[in-house]
């Protein structure tokens, strides 16, 4: 079955430190890869995405995140974490092989310690 | 731009009565528009797959009958939840898209709590 991991639960970090928050797919050629963020009670949205090209993708708020094809993997980074970055993180895949839909992670919740 | 509303925000209501659920795509027409559920702690779980003017599409152990959904225009989505129970408490977020490769954009969820 169709499936993304991020092996995370929880993630503390203090503010200022690097980040990283991790994501594998289970299949697919041609994924199309993304990563959300949702603040408690609010709706989803959209850091940044991949579909083909530079697998370096930049998105908004600092982050950025690197498409592994060899890994099947789509890590979040952010090189220095603010207070404001507590949240909850989800990596989705779609695109064809995936019924053109949306399969999400199970999220990551992120602490910023001060 | 790419902003989806939803309204009501939050809904309390009795069992058996049923509630409706609006999701709007403000400044893009949104060919496909998607609802999810997503219980407290929980990742999203999608509901179903409406594209405007045809019938949704509903995931597998999804009730069609209990979560009905229509997609009368390019911009608005609505999911009625019939004869509500308590256990269909949770939280509604919807989501539209008017291009495959752009994503989906999503809603601030309703917060639905059945008494």
């Amino acid at each position: 079955a169709q499936s993304v991991t991020q092996p995370d639960i929880h993630i503390t970090v203090s503010e200022g430190a690097s980040l990283e928050l991790r994501c594998n797919y289970s299949y697919g050629a041609t994924p199309y890869l993304f990563w959300y963020v949702q603040s408690p009670g609010q709706g989803l949205q959209l850091l940044l995405k991949y579909f083909s090209g530079d697998t370096l993708v930049q998105g908004i708020k600092g982050f950025e995140a690197e498409f592994k094809r060899s890994q099947s993997s789509f890590n979040l980074r952010k090189p220095s974490v603010h207070w404001s970055d507590a949240a909850e993180y989800f990596c989705a895949v779609g695109g064809m092989e995936y019924g053109n839909k949306l399969v999400f992670g199970a999220g990551t919740i992120l602490r910023v310690k001060s | 731009g790419a902003v989806v509303s939803q309204h009501p925000s939050r809904v309390i209501c009795k069992s058996g009565t049923s509630v409706k659920i609006e999701c709007r795509s403000l400044d893009f027409q949104a060919t496909t528009m998607f609802w999810y559920r997503q219980f407290p702690k929980q990742s999203l779980m999608l509901m179903a797959t409406s594209n405007e003017g045809s019938k949704a599409t509903y995931e597998q152990g999804v009730e069609k009958d209990k979560f009905l959904i229509n997609h009368a225009s390019l911009t608005l989505s609505t999911l009625t939840v019939t004869s509500a129970h308590p256990e269909d408490s949770s939280f509604y977020i919807c989501s539209a898209r008017d291009d495959p490769l752009a994503g989906q954009y999503f809603g601030p969820g309703t917060r639905l709590t059945v008494l």
